[in-house]
């Protein structure tokens, strides 16, 4: 079946640092991959999402390309921010990502000024 | 965006007590609604999916008639976890679509459940 293998957290980071935080995948057929973000005492946005093989997401500052070759979708952010302190969930699923995802066990990530 | 709000965020509870977690769309009318838990250290683990106005669909190793989902109108959800034991204590998360979400997902901010 589909799964999803996340870097093990916490992640914690001063202001400013290189981000990348692993994912990769195992499934069949060719499903969407997307990162969602949870904020402190919020629900799950989606951050970005890729729909297939080399498609780069990308969203305020953060990236992260589909890799059939190697099946991975590590998300990545040049220079952090402390407001950037959260839990981060990689997930695949069907095309539009508005059903069933599988989820990776999220990763905190705190980053201190 | 849109908004679904779940509630309680935290819940404390004795063994053998039933819980209620609502889930509600705001903004949105929520045609789907999934039920996910996630275990410490954990993935998030979908329960089931619900659609307004029909039965749930529960994932294999999910007991049906502990956790109770009605989905009866096109805002709200609940999730009735009956004859808690501990080994229930988790976090719950709802999310939801609709016709109007553009087939995104809008989640809830999720519920701890702890049973004594």
């Amino acid at each position: 079946g589909n799964s999803v293998t996340q870097m093990e957290g916490p992640v914690t980071l001063s202001e400013e640092a290189f981000l990348t935080i692993n994912c990769t995948y195992t499934a069949t057929g060719y499903p969407s991959l997307f990162w969602y973000v949870q904020y402190p005492g919020e629900g799950l946005q989606l951050l970005l999402k890729a729909t297939k093989a080399d498609d780069k997401g990308s969203n305020k500052g953060f990236e992260a390309t589909y890799r059939k070759e190697t099946t991975s979708f590590h998300l990545e952010k040049g220079s952090v921010q402390v407001s950037d302190s959260a839990v981060y969930f990689c997930a695949l699923g069907p095309l539009g990502g508005s059903e069933k995802l599988v989820f990776g066990k999220g990763t905190k990530l705190t980053v201190n000024p | 965006g849109a908004v679904v709000s779940q509630h309680p965020s935290r819940v404390i509870c004795k063994s053998g007590t039933s819980v209620k977690i609502e889930c509600r769309s705001l903004d949105f009318q929520a045609t789907t609604m999934f039920w996910y838990r996630q275990f410490p250290k954990q993935s998030l683990m979908l329960m089931a999916t619900s659609n307004e106005g029909s039965k749930a669909t529960y994932e294999q190793g999910v007991e049906k008639d502990k956790f109770l989902i009605n989905h009866a109108s096109l805002t709200l959800s609940t999730l009735t976890v009956t004859s808690a034991h501990p080994e229930d204590s988790s976090f719950y998360i709802c999310s939801a679509n609709g016709a109007t979400t553009n087939e995104k997902l809008f989640f809830g901010s999720g519920t701890q459940l702890s049973v004594l």
